[in-house]
């Protein structure tokens, strides 16, 4: 399985929104609404901010969305923070019943 | 509140068998509702999904890992484990256990333990 194709990186300033993508397949985020969304800070375990392509899990804040269209999904951080800047990466359920990670996008907060 | 902890060596010689344990705490591992994973992450480099099992015996595993992978859950001990066989250097990473979903790698995560392969 191949990964998911991300952005390299991404930047924006303290209180701007930016958007990452994350493009698939139809063998995975084109045929499920099973696209995840990671946060990662050096050091740091990953920690879920997105499942189902657009749901926060508990304690998540509403700055951070996601939604799809096709093969293409996306995470948008709005009102962008210092504290932002970290490693993104999508994940999408595949047709094998197995799951597969984007290569990861670097925020930069400006 | 749920706590992971991976265990097992951080040096392992190549050809070997790798062997971790993740504890949970706050939580029992015995509910179908979750998949208990395994997600691996190269210094330096992004995440990679290993498989995952759930309480039900169901395993689901990445294709360029599955001949070389074992997944066990211990729930008298309230652990789950991972097996990867015939190591390399390109398995040195760092190893993380998760509880997450059939459709997704993890919600709850442990902080993860690093794994060197070298002789």
């Amino acid at each position: 399985q191949s990964a998911l194709t991300q952005p390299a990186s991404v930047s924006g300033s303290p209180g701007q929104s930016i958007t990452i993508s994350c493009t698939g397949t139809s063998s995975d985020v084109g045929s499920y609404n099973f696209v995840s969304w990671y946060q990662q800070h050096p050091g740091k375990a990953p920690k879920n901010l997105i499942y189902d392509v657009s749901n926060r899990p508990s304690g998540v804040s509403n700055r951070f969305s996601g939604s799809k269209s096709g093969n293409t999904a996306s995470l948008t951080i709005s009102g962008l923070q210092s504290e932002d800047e970290a490693d993104y990466y999508c994940s999408s359920y595949t047709s094998s019943s197995t799951l597969v990670f984007g290569g990861g996008t670097k925020l930069t907060v400006l | 509140q749920l706590q992971l902890q991976e265990s097992g060596p951080g040096l392992v010689k190549p050809s070997e068998t790798l062997s971790l344990t993740c504890t949970v705490s706050g939580g029992s591992i015995s509910s179908d509702t979750y998949y208990w994973g395994w997600t691996r992450q190269p210094p330096g480099k992004g995440l990679e999904w290993i498989g995952g099992v759930n309480p039900s015996g169901r395993t689901n595993y990445n294709p360029s890992l599955k001949s070389r992978i074992t997944t066990s859950l211990d729930t008298s001990k309230n652990q789950f484990s991972l097996r990867l066989s015939s190591m390399t250097a390109a398995d040195t990473a760092v190893y993380y256990c998760a509880r997450g979903y059939l459709t997704v790698a993890g919600v709850w995560w442990g902080q993860g333990t690093l794994v060197t392969v070298s002789s």
